[in-house]
């Protein structure tokens, strides 16, 4: 039982490029998250997954997409990396959208945009 | 003004001392209080949550709420150095919806 896998764990990115940031469950979940976190400001919600086949915007979304690819794979795609993409990203996955749904987070992958 | 705010640290104390971390919020609607642990280079870890005002009691933690004031709390007796970690605050209303992170407290406990 992994949990929250994350993939790759490090990337450097030159400005303009694109990439993929992939993450897995293996716990049956159906809600899926993704957050980045800088220096100061917490965690913020990019977007989240409350059941399979729907995404919806969080807190900072813009030059962000995702998929929620089956109930287990939530991607993140960057089109067009900027250095304000530099952050760590972490992904979460819990049984259910609630408060009261514990959020159990991946290792988190560090980006950096040049 | 940021939803969560949070004292950034570090906070330093020695083994065995009583740690408090504390947080303040702005949204009323905020009902779920969360405590987060995140070691350095790790995913955090939920501690524990509270449902509106009150205290909870988890072994040498205690998660305390006062809605009147905005004001949550995480008290950690006989601290020890496996806690030197970063302590996120959380917020959520009702639904789930408007989650919000503080943006931690770093805490090291020296041996």
């Amino acid at each position: 039982n992994a949990g929250v896998t994350q993939t790759p764990k490090f990337q450097v990115l030159k400005t303009g490029q694109s990439m993929t940031l992939q993450c897995a469950q293996d716990m049956n979940h159906n809600s899926m998250y993704w957050y980045r976190q800088d220096p100061g400001m917490g965690l913020r919600l990019i977007y989240y997954s409350a059941s399979e086949g729907t995404t919806d915007k969080g807190e900072v979304p813009n030059g962000y997409n995702v998929s929620r690819l089956n109930k287990r794979e939530f991607s993140l795609r960057l089109e067009s990396a900027a250095p304000s993409q530099t952050s760590v990203y972490f992904c979460a996955s819990s049984e259910a959208q609630g408060a009261s749904d514990t959020q159990y987070f991946g290792p988190g992958t560090r980006l950096t945009v040049l | 003004q940021k939803e969560v705010e949070q004292d950034p640290g570090p906070l330093s104390v020695p083994e065995g001392a009583i740690v408090s971390l504390n947080c303040t919020y702005s949204n009323s609607a905020f009902q779920y209080f969360m405590w987060y642990r995140q070691y350095s280079r790790k995913g955090p870890e939920l501690l524990m949550y509270t449902y509106s005002s009150g205290n909870k009691e988890d072994g040498r933690f205690t998660a305390q709420v006062d809605k009147s004031s905005k004001y949550i709390s995480l008290f950690i007796r006989d601290s020890q150095p496996s806690d030197s970690a970063t302590y996120l605050c959380a917020t959520a209303d009702n639904y789930g919806q408007n989650f919000v992170f503080g943006p931690g407290t770093r805490l090291s406990v020296l041996p």
